[in-house]
C-alpha cells in the first residue's frame, strides 16, 4: 500500500528555521516525483515545487523559489520542505503528494505549521 | 506560466441536481488535468485524472471531459456527501503545476 506519512504539527516563532518531512512507503521512492502543496487557512491549494528523489532534480513554483528549499534523502525514502527564516505568513497546512505521471495520486496527511510570536 | 481559471468560485445546489464546474487554461495542456474534492479539515481526494479517467472507488456520478484549454467536471446527481470544495490541477512539461482557484459547492 502506497503511503506518504508527514511529520507532526509545528509551532514556531518568526525568524526560526524549520524542516518538515514526508516519508514514502509501499512503492519505489526513487522512481516517483514528490510535490509539496500549501494551503493557507481558509484558502485554496497552492503548488510549491517538486523533487525527483532518484537524482534530486527539483523544480519550484516561481511564487516559492527562494522562499523554501525542497530536498530528499533517498536512503530513508523521505522528502523535506524547509524554511531558513519563518514568517507569520508561512502559517498553513502543507501537503506532500506523489506525482503519478499524470497528476498527484497519493497525498500525505498534511503538516500544520503555525508561526506566531 | 499557464493560468487556470476555474468557475464558478461558489455555487449552491440541491440534492439530485446536475452540476458542472469548468476550468479554462491560458494555453493548451493536452489532457494533464485532474479534479480533486476537499472537505473541511481533510486531505484533497483525487476524483478524475487525465481529464476523463475516473479514480478507482469514486462514484460514477462524477465525470470529467475536455482537452486543450477547456475542461469540465460534472456531477450527474448531487448527493449530500458531495458538498465540498473542488479544485482542478494541471501541469506543463516542466512539471510546473497550477491549481484552479476552487469551487465551493454548498447546499441550497
Amino acid at each position: 500500500e502506497v503511503q506518504l506519512v508527514q511529520s507532526g504539527a509545528e509551532v514556531k516563532k518568526p525568524g526560526e528555521s524549520l524542516k518538515i518531512s514526508c516519508k514514502g512507503s509501499g512503492y519505489s521512492f526513487t522512481s516517483y516525483w514528490i510535490g509539496w502543496v500549501r494551503q493557507m487557512p481558509g484558502k485554496g491549494l497552492e503548488w510549491m515545487g517538486i523533487i525527483y528523489p532518484g537524482d534530486s532534480d527539483t523544480r519550484y513554483s516561481p511564487s516559492f523559489q527562494g522562499q523554501v528549499t525542497i530536498s530528499a534523502d533517498k536512503s530513508i525514502s523521505t522528502a523535506y520542505l524547509q524554511w531558513s527564516s519563518l514568517k507569520a505568513s508561512d502559517t498553513a497546512m502543507y501537503y506532500c503528494a506523489r506525482y503519478s505521471g499524470y497528476d498527484l495520486d497519493y497525498w500525505g496527511q498534511g503538516t500544520l505549521v503555525t508561526v506566531s510570536s | 506560466d499557464i493560468q487556470m481559471t476555474q468557475s464558478p468560485s461558489a455555487m449552491s445546489a440541491s440534492v439530485g441536481d446536475r452540476v458542472t464546474i469548468t476550468c479554462r487554461a491560458s494555453q493548451g495542456i493536452s489532457n494533464y488535468l485532474a479534479w480533486f474534492q476537499q472537505k473541511p479539515g481533510k486531505v484533497p481526494k483525487r476524483l478524475i485524472y487525465a481529464s476523463s479517467s475516473l479514480q478507482s472507488g469514486v462514484p460514477s456520478r462524477f465525470s470529467g471531459s475536455g482537452s486543450g484549454t477547456e475542461f469540465t467536471l460534472t456531477i450527474s446527481s448531487l448527493q449530500p456527501e458531495d458538498f465540498a470544495t473542488y479544485y482542478c490541477l494541471q501541469h506543463n512539461s516542466y512539471l510546473l503545476f497550477t491549481f484552479g482557484q476552487g469551487t465551493k459547492l454548498e447546499i441550497k
